[in-house]
């Protein structure tokens, strides 16, 4: 069964820091990956995504991740927060046969920043 | 620029009571989606809809119907609200539902019945 695991509900980083927010999947084929980004009151925003290729994806914001096979994890990074990123953080799943664009989600990673 | 547009964006219900939640996007996308986000919960996805006169159940569909007259708009009824169903509803679209495709989310709806 299809499922998104993000171990950390919330995590609080200081302003400037690095910053690493975790995400393992269960999936029955390689899948495709993405992290959104949710503001408050807003609805969520695409960060970035990995379909093949390079295992290392960039996207918006200055925040990349990591694709691991054999890890079945999807991390994302930033290498200096700012106050801005403070959000909810979702790791979602989706599959490469679907054509429903259905995709499964994880809980979500809220962070905090502090200045 | 509006995108996905969802409205209201707060309601307060009593049980039993029914209400429709509505959704319009101007992307001309095919697919639309419905998910709702308990706290501490990912989204999971009620309805979706793959063009016009087509519809399907996903993940939680009970207590909820939709319906999709027009590629535009894809409206939610709740027909008699229960406590359960308090939660923020998302509505989403794009343009082909291939499994890989971002997909456009509107600014949700938080829903409260007591």
């Amino acid at each position: 069964a299809q499922s998104v695991t993000q171990p950390d509900i919330h995590i609080t980083v200081s302003e400037g820091a690095s910053l690493e927010l975790r995400c393992n999947y269960s999936y029955g084929a390689t899948p495709y990956l993405f992290w959104y980004v949710q503001s408050p009151g807003q609805g969520l925003q695409l960060l970035l995504k990995y379909f093949s290729g390079d295992t290392l994806v960039q996207g918006i914001k200055g925040f990349e991740a990591e694709f691991k096979r054999s890890q079945s994890s999807f991390n994302l990074r930033k290498p200096s927060v700012h106050w801005s990123d403070a959000a909810e953080y979702f790791c979602a799943v989706g599959g490469r046969g679907s054509t429903l664009g259905r995709l499964y989600f994880g809980r979500g990673t809220q962070l905090t920043v502090w200045p | 620029n509006a995108g996905v547009t969802q409205t209201p964006k707060f309601r307060i219900l009593k049980i039993g009571q029914s209400m429709t939640l509505q959704c319009t996007q101007d992307m001309n996308h095919n697919y639309m989606y419905w998910y709702r986000q308990d706290p501490g919960m990912g989204l999971k996805l009620i309805y979706y809809s793959v063009g016009a006169g087509i519809t399907d159940k996903g993940e939680v569909p009970n207590g909820y119907n939709v319906s999709r007259s027009t590629t535009e708009d894809f409206p939610l009824r709740l027909e008699l609200a229960a406590p359960s169903q308090t939660s923020v509803y998302f509505c989403a679209s794009s343009p082909s539902g291939l499994g890989g495709e971002k997909l456009f989310f509107g600014s949700g709806t938080q829903l409260s019945v007591l």
